[in-house]
C-alpha cells in the first residue's frame, strides 16, 4: 500500500507560538493532500485540500491565515499553525491520493492517511 | 441534519458474534463510501470502500449500500476483540473532487 508519514507525531508548545506538521508520502507522488482535524470524540473534519505547486482550497470556517498550509513538492505538504491556541490543541491528520497507483471507489480516489499529529497547546 | 448519521454507541457484542454498523447520509449525489477503523489515538485506516446497490464482501466483512434509502452498513462476522475500535463512515461530497465527509463514529466493544 501507499505509505504517508507525519512529523511530528506529539509536540506541546506554548501560546502563542506557531508549529509546523510535516506530511510526507513516502513511496508514491501525492498529487493532492488533504488535511483534517480531530476533535475528542468527534469526526474529522476536513480543513483543506492542498495540490502540488498550487495554492490550499480551505474549507468553510477554517481560517487560511492561520493555518497556512504549503504543498511544495509531490512528496511533501506542511501546516503551519501560527500564533497557537489552547482550543487549536487536537489531533491533525493527512491523507494523500495518487493519481500513479490509484485506487478508485467508483468516482473517488482512496485517500491514505498519515498517522497523524497530537498537539497540546498550553 | 447532519451530512453523515451514525450512531455513537458503544455497540457491545460478544466474540464471535456478527456486529452490525449503521451509515445514512443526507447528499442524494453522493457515489462512494467507504468504512475506516480508528484505534484510540491513532489515525484511520480504510476497511473497504462500496459504490454500487447490494453487498460487497471482503474477509469477514460485508459492506451493503442501498442508495434509495441513503444508507449503507458494515457488517463484521465472527467479532473478535481486537475489532475493538471506532468506525467510522465516510461518504464523498457530490461536486467536491475527492472530498469525503466523515460520520462521528460508532464505538465497538467486542467482549470475549
Amino acid at each position: 500500500g501507499a505509505v504517508v508519514s507525519q512529523h511530528p507525531s506529539r509536540v506541546i508548545c506554548k501560546s502563542g507560538t506557531s508549529v509546523k506538521i510535516e506530511c510526507r508520502s513516502l513511496d508514491f507522488q501525492a498529487t493532492t493532500m488533504f488535511w483534517y482535524r480531530q476533535f475528542p470524540k468527534q469526526s474529522l473534519m476536513l480543513m483543506a485540500t492542498s495540490n502540488e505547486g498550487s495554492k490550499a482550497t480551505y474549507e468553510q470556517g477554517v481560517e487560511k491565515d492561520k493555518f497556512l498550509i504549503n504543498h511544495a513538492s509531490l512528496t511533501l505538504s506542511t501546516l503551519t499553525v501560527t500564533s497557537a491556541h489552547p482550543e487549536d490543541s487536537s489531533f491533525y491528520i493527512c491523507s494523500a491520493i495518487t493519481l500513479n497507483r490509484r485506487l478508485l471507489a467508483g468516482n473517488t480516489d482512496t485517500q491514505y492517511f498519515g498517522p497523524g499529529t497530537r498537539l497540546t497547546v498550553l | 441534519q447532519k451530512e453523515v448519521e451514525q450512531n455513537s454507541g458503544p455497540l457491545s457484542v460478544p466474540e464471535g458474534a456478527i456486529a452490525s454498523l449503521n451509515c445514512t447520509y443526507s447528499d442524494r449525489g453522493s457515489q462512494s463510501f467507504f468504512w475506516y477503523r480508528q484505534y484510540s489515538g491513532k489515525s484511520p485506516e480504510l476497511i473497504m470502500f462500496i459504490y454500487s446497490n447490494g453487498d460487497k464482501e471482503d474477509g469477514r466483512f460485508t459492506a451493503q449500500l442501498n442508495k434509495a434509502s441513503q444508507y449503507v452498513s458494515l457488517l463484521i462476522r465472527d467479532s473478535q476483540p481486537s475489532d475493538s475500535a471506532t468506525y467510522l463512515c465516510a461518504v464523498n461530497k457530490s461536486g467536491g473532487y475527492n472530498k469525503l465527509i466523515f460520520g462521528a463514529g460508532t464505538r465497538l466493544a467486542v467482549h470475549p
